[in-house]
């Protein structure tokens, strides 16, 4: 079966401060990606990144990096130097070819950044 | 900029009442998918489709169905609402290829009472 934890319920930081938010998956299929979405308070989830199984470098991209470690099924997120208007409630997704485009949502962890 | 809208922010309606959420995409994307999204559940499928007039269940289709007349527009439907059914929809679309992102719309809030 095809899952995503994110065991991270809500995270609070105060601005400028680094924040990891942990993404733990389990699939059976070798062929699969992996995403990162954000949901600003307005509601519309927007996209961040997307990774696939075969590609285990690490990725930047501004204030925001991905750690993709197969060996411990792990997607991890993280934001340097954290800014108010990086709160938001941050999903981790999975797919794979057996799912047909179908993606499998985490439960979401909840960033609040304070000035 | 892929845009995907949906006809309403917030509903509110009584149970029993037939209810239909609309979505629309500007991207001609052949996938179109239907979530809903509670407290700590994340988000779950409720129906998807691939082409017009196609459609396929999620992983919680009880309690509602789904039309795609056209390719942009995807239409969800509760039948009967009732209470256990507030929650956040969200629509979202994404090209036909398995792999791609989706692409959200705003949400509807609906309230049941």
């Amino acid at each position: 079966a095809q899952k995503v934890t994110q065991a991270q319920t809500e995270i609070s930081v105060v601005e400028k401060e680094d924040v990891t938010l942990d993404c733990v998956y389990e699939t059976r299929d070798t062929t699969y990606y992996l995403f990162w979405y954000k949901q600003p308070p307005s509601g519309e989830l927007v996209f961040l990144i997307r990774r696939n199984s075969f590609d285990e470098q690490n990725e930047i991209s501004g204030r925001y990096s991905w750690n993709f470690q197969k060996s411990t099924s792990s997607f991890n997120f993280t934001i340097t130097a954290s800014q108010v208007v990086d709160s938001a409630v941050y999903f981790c997704a999975l797919t794979s070819y057996n799912q047909g485009g179908k993606l499998i949502f985490g439960q979401g962890t909840e960033l609040s950044v304070k000035p | 900029d892929v845009k995907v809208t949906q006809s309403s922010r917030y509903l509110v309606k009584r149970t029993g009442e037939k209810v239909f959420l609309e979505c629309v995409q500007d991207m001609d994307h052949e996938n179109m998918f239907w979530y809903r999204q509670d407290p700590g559940l994340g988000l779950r499928l409720i129906y998807f489709s691939y082409d017009v007039k196609m459609k396929e269940k999620g992983d919680i289709p009880e309690g509602y169905s789904v039309s795609r007349e056209k390719k942009e527009r995807f239409s969800l439907i509760l039948e009967s609402a009732s209470t256990n059914q507030t929650s956040m929809y969200l629509c979202a679309s994404s090209f036909l290829a398995g792999f791609n992102e989706q692409f959200f719309g705003p949400g509807t809030r609906l309230t049941v009472l």
